[in-house]
């Protein structure tokens, strides 16, 4: 199958400050980006869609201004989570998907963000 | 609106069969996943239906009606390693994935 990488796996950081979390589709082109958010014992909350190029779209609820997406590249997305608090602390999750007849998307190993 | 219901967990024992059933409302339909995460992972995928009736697929199969709205995963010969949450996901019109809550799967030896 595919692969998505994700980095960091971990990271601890401040309140106040600002932590970048990177997903890459290693061996394939990724024509979406998909970021999740997931808190302990509950399912998949999709945060943002994005196409390589163009702008991301939000899903309800999510702020843009919190957490900015930047897909530079078939290959790269970026995650910035901005002045970071106590209540940004999850497990996020990218995947991606190519151009594949199924739509699967697949995962990347998540970032454990713990804000302190 | 659009909802996915799956069990919030089950148990079952080694060597058993399991199956773990998932029903659906979503505007649109353009496929069913499965997928398995264990605790402090991300998701693997395990299965796509988008036809009616039954995948296999090794010791796990997926089955999917339409019709009903239904779909289930099972798995066969279960082992400890088996212990995990199942997630049923459904790609809708927009063919955006939308999430069930996940089934917990815990295996007694």
């Amino acid at each position: 199958g595919a692969v998505v990488s994700q980095h960091p796996s971990r990271v601890i950081c401040k309140s106040g400050t600002s932590v970048k979390i990177e997903c890459r589709s290693l061996d394939f082109q990724a024509t979406t980006m998909f970021w999740y958010r997931q808190f302990p014992k509950k399912s998949l909350m999709l945060m943002a869609t994005s196409n390589e190029g163009s702008k991301a779209t939000y899903e309800q609820g999510v702020e843009k201004d919190k957490f900015l997406i930047n897909h530079a590249s078939l290959t790269l997305s970026t995650l910035t989570v901005t002045s970071a608090h106590p209540e940004d602390s999850s497990f996020y999750i990218c995947s991606a998907r190519g151009h594949w007849e199924n739509n699967e998307q697949f995962f990347g190993p998540g970032t454990r963000l713990t804000v302190l | 609106g659009q909802n996915i219901d799956q069990p919030t967990e089950m148990t079952a024992t080694e060597g058993a069969i399991v199956q773990i059933n998932c029903t659906y409302q979503t505007s649109g339909f353009n496929g069913l996943f499965w997928y398995q995460q264990h605790a402090g992972e991300a998701p693997t995928f395990l299965s796509y239906n988008v036809l009616d009736g039954l995948e296999e697929k090794g010791r796990f199969s997926s089955f999917l009606s339409r019709s009903k709205g239904y779909s289930y995963l099972l798995l066969k010969e279960l082992q400890m390693k088996d212990s995990a949450s199942y997630l049923c996901a459904v790609l809708d019109s927009n063919y955006q994935l939308i999430w069930g809550a996940g089934t917990k799967l815990i295996i007694k030896p």
